[in-house]
């Protein structure tokens, strides 16, 4: 099956600063979506982004199709930023599973 | 107006228990799905159900039975609960193809 690889596993930023998470997998893919999972076990859709860019306040992300990988950016990170990140795609739309990464945790410190 | 839930939030239980989790979603989504989260956060689909017809069964063993009663609602009963079942489940529904989960069922079986 489909392999998710997310870098780096964990991460740790002072508030403010920025940061780049990536997503690689390992064939084509026609749905890729980024998830945030708080502190408080809730997860939550950020992007579904196959291809191309989005932008959603301080966070954005892009997916290079051709070259299998995502990457998700957080602009002056906050506290409330702190969780895992999980990238998860799907091969084939709908019928085929949603296959999740491993996730990468970030710690936002004040 | 919650838009994906669940119930309970926590199920603590002995083993060889029958239990079951509820989930509705409001969102008039055709599509929800089950996931089970385990201790090193790895979230993996078990199934998903399109307009109360099962489309996906991830090789989950014969003791859980999703039930879909109308297209809003995918319950989950569990017979025969073992010490391995512990974790967090997740309900989640689509309409396209972007996914939204509900807050989770922490289950603990003893």
């Amino acid at each position: 099956g489909i392999q998710v690889e997310q870098s780096p596993p964990d991460l740790i930023l002072q508030e403010g600063a920025n940061s780049t998470l990536r997503c690689n997998f390992s064939d084509s893919v026609n749905n890729l979506q980024w998830f945030h999972q708080n502190p408080w076990g809730q997860l939550i859709n950020l992007f579904y982004i196959p291809s191309g860019t989005k932008q959603n306040g301080r966070l954005s992300a892009t997916t290079v199709a051709t070259e299998r990988y995502s990457l998700l950016y957080i602009s002056s990170s906050q506290t409330t930023d702190s969780g895992v990140y999980f990238c998860a795609v799907e091969r084939f739309s709908g019928n085929t599973p949603l296959v999740f990464g491993k996730g990468t945790r970030l710690s936002v410190i004040a | 107006d919650t838009a994906v839930s669940q119930t309970p939030k926590y199920l603590v239980t002995q083993m060889g228990n029958d239990k079951s989790i509820k989930c509705e979603q409001n969102l008039g989504h055709d599509t929800m799905y089950w996931y089970k989260q385990d201790s090193k956060k790895f979230l993996k689909i078990m199934f998903s159900y399109n307009n109360k017809e099962l489309i996906i069964n991830e090789t989950v063993p014969n003791r859980f039975s999703p039930k879909s009663p109308d297209k809003a609602h995918l319950n989950l009963h569990i017979n025969s609960l073992e010490l391995g079942d512990s974790a967090v489940y997740f309900c989640a529904s689509s309409q396209l193809l972007q996914q939204f989960f509900g807050p989770g069922t922490r289950l603990t079986v003893l």
